[in-house]
């Protein structure tokens, strides 16, 4: 099946930073999704983005299918923005289960 | 229009015990979707179901779980004879019908076992 790969694994940053968290996938998709996991443990839908870019105030994505990677930027980072974010991609040969990476774990400090 | 439900949120069980956790989808959902997000870990995909019908049961493991759909009421996972490695979060997503639409998560049900 499709293999999901995020980078960094870490992030720590000082509130107002730029980031940029990456994800890399084995093959193509038809479905690529970005999670934010708070620290409650609640999963919230950030993009739904199989290709091009999006964005939504601070945070932005953009997938490049044909270079089978997705981008998350998120922009003057704030100590709410802390939590684990999460790529999910699902590809055809794989049904519609989709795939999650391990994740990167972001801290905001003030 | 409410989001995905989950319950109960929190779970305990005794080792042997019996563990329902309930999902209803999305209004005009009806693909169903559970995973398992064991400790420090990502989230693995267990089951897909559509109404009435287990559509793909490859992440379930062989024995002791089930999960269904009936026409009416909401999506059960059903473990059976807990352990304590059960023990995690399982979160349950919703679709529409048709295409490779974006799946919408509930809060999870935390599972413990002691």
């Amino acid at each position: 099946g499709i293999q999901v790969e995020q980078s960094p694994p870490d992030l720590i940053l000082q509130e107002g930073a730029n980031s940029t968290l990456r994800c890399n996938f084995s093959d193509s998709v038809n479905n690529l999704q970005w999670f934010h996991q708070n620290p409650w443990g609640q999963l919230i839908n950030l993009f739904y983005i199989p290709s091009g870019t999006k964005q939504n105030g601070r945070l932005s994505a953009t997938t490049v299918a044909t270079e089978r990677y997705s981008l998350l930027y998120i922009s003057s980072s704030q100590t709410t923005d802390s939590g684990v974010y999460f790529c999910a991609a699902r590809s055809s040969p794989s049904g519609s289960r989709l795939t999650f990476g391990e994740g990167t774990q972001l801290t905001v400090n003030p | 229009n409410a989001g995905v439900m989950q319950n109960p949120r929190h779970l305990v069980r005794r080792r042997g015990q019996e563990a329902r956790l309930r999902c209803s989808p999305m209004k005009g959902h009806s693909h169903v979707y559970w995973y398992r997000q064991l400790p420090e870990e990502g989230l693995k995909f267990m089951v897909y179901l559509q109404k009435e019908n287990i559509i793909d049961e490859s992440g379930m493991p062989k024995e002791r779980f089930s999960a269904e759909f009936p026409k009416e009421g909401p999506s059960i996972l059903r473990i059976q004879q807990v352990v304590r490695g059960d023990s995690a979060a399982y979160f349950c997503a919703s679709s529409p019908p048709g295409q490779p639409y974006e799946q919408y998560f509930g809060p999870g049900t935390r599972l413990t076992v002691t």
